[in-house]
């Protein structure tokens, strides 16, 4: 079965670093998002990504976070500066084409995971 | 935003029948209920979705009312792990950003 793949699965940093997340999606997918979980919380809407662009933010997303698709196959978060409260694990997702053309098909793939910790 | 509400938590024992309900009482024509699965520092997995009536797969059965009101995840025969939280979702098409909400936690117990 196809997966999403996310590297690192666990990354430790001081606060005010920059921090960068891995995702590969799975390889026919167009759409691609962020999500984060703090721990106890619920699961958060950060981005959605499609055709080399974001289509949807949330209120997270800030200045200090960006995401790009620099070669076609991985899809990469970037924190600039992190806080303490960005503490999280972040989830990677990605979306079939078919799943905006036929909304029952509209099923998201997520990866494991990355847990970030700042310290 | 359709709102979907669920239990926050339930318990049950190994071997038993786990029926989940969700409320979706403004669910719109073109959504789709959509259920996922987290286990602890794991993401959401898919589990089931369906549009009316019954929909039933290896892993569960959704059951949807006519007025589509509600829905129930049944999870037949639970083992321990089967432990997670479980989400229910609308899903449509167009822009779809799957919001998920605090889930409800099963307990398997031995």
């Amino acid at each position: 079965e196809p997966e999403v793949t996310q590297t690192p699965s666990h990354q430790v940093t001081q606060m005010g670093q920059e921090v960068i997340l891995r995702c590969v999606p799975i390889s026919n997918h167009l759409y691609f998002y962020w999500y984060r979980q703090i721990l106890g919380q619920k699961v958060e809407f950060l981005v959605s990504f499609y055709n080399n662009e974001i289509s949807e933010k949330s209120e997270i997303f800030d200045d200090q976070f960006s995401v790009e698709r620099p070669d076609g196959s991985n899809f990469t978060l970037k924190i600039r500066s992190t806080k303490l409260e960005d503490s999280a694990m972040y989830f990677c997702a990605s979306l079939s084409p078919t799943g905006i053309l036929y909304s029952g098909a509209n099923v998201l793939t997520f990866g494991a995971g990355s847990r970030l910790t700042v310290l | 935003l359709a709102k979907t509400t669920q239990p926050i938590s339930m318990d049950s024992y190994e071997g038993q029948e786990v029926n989940i309900t969700c409320s979706h009482n403004n669910i719109a024509t073109n959504d789709y209920i959509t259920w996922y699965q987290q286990f602890p520092s794991q993401g959401p997995r898919f589990i089931i979705q369906g549009y009316k009536t019954k929909v039933t797969n290896e892993v569960a059965s959704l059951f949807i009312p006519a007025d589509r009101k509600s829905s129930t995840l049944s999870l037949p025969r639970v083992s321990l792990s089967d432990t997670a939280v479980y989400y229910c979702l609308l899903a449509s098409g167009g822009s779809y950003i799957p919001t998920f909400g605090r889930g409800t936690s099963l307990i398997v117990h031995p």
